[in-house]
């Protein structure tokens, strides 16, 4: 049973436009929650993250919404750049737990 | 400032063979986490060390071991290969284990098994 979804497997933006990634995740009791980005042939790099007494964090171009009661994540990146062409990943982790990760959404931007 | 280092970076093995894979995480961080990755399951959670001490561990058979050192390098450990063990193996580092804190990855370790 999957904690962490991602449901679109692909996003495409135009560069300059907002990109919107989303994740939806079943514990309740998660309360840290993180986005990474992966280029092929790399390892996951750290984005950003919210705890959950929070429901807004901004780091740059990247915003993350955190939406406790309906159980929803987002990452919003705006204005899109063609660099940000990457697979993006939200994870989960409930206090003394291990991360989980959703299975990514592909994002394209193109010029 | 390094980040973590995974070695090697691509490995071949074929089936029953066993195999060991380095990580060093990020100086100062002390906990390691091991995951694999497969196109059709994401990252998977293997296991977490801590001060040489597992804290924690997937869904993973026995075949999968790992171990911590003293320096807080880490090593995992597959025996018996199988074919379903092709994968991405990546190692994640972070100051604390299982805290509010992210973890950062290293570039993995691609092990392909024939």
């Amino acid at each position: 049973d999957q904690q962490v979804k991602q449901n679109s497997p692909s996003l495409s933006v135009q560069e300059g436009r907002i990109s919107i990634l989303n994740c939806d995740y079943t514990n309740s009791m998660f309360d840290y929650f993180l986005w990474y980005k992966k280029y092929p042939a790399e390892g996951p790099t750290f984005l950003i993250s919210i705890s959950s007494i929070k429901d807004k964090n901004e780091d740059g171009r990247f915003t993350v919404f955190l939406n406790k009661s309906a159980k929803h994540l987002s990452l919003h990146i705006v204005p899109s750049q063609p660099g940000d062409s990457a697979v993006y990943f939200c994870a989960a982790r409930q206090a003394g737990t291990a991360l989980i990760f959703g299975k990514g959404t592909t994002l394209s931007v193109s010029s | 400032k390094a980040g973590v280092t995974q070695t090697p970076r691509y490995l071949i093995k074929t089936r029953g063979q066993q195999v060991t894979l380095s990580c060093s995480p990020i100086s100062g961080h002390r906990s390691v986490s091991w995951y694999q990755q497969t196109p059709g399951q994401g990252l998977q959670f293997l296991f977490e060390y801590f001060s040489e001490t597992q804290r924690n561990k997937g869904n993973f058979p026995g075949r999968f071991s790992g171990r911590q050192f003293s320096n807080s390098r880490s090593e995992m450990n597959v025996s018996t290969l199988e074919l379903g063990d092709s994968a991405l193996y990546l190692c994640a580092s972070s100051l604390a284990p299982l805290g509010n804190q992210p973890q950062h990855f290293g570039d993995g370790t691609r092990l392909s098994i024939l």
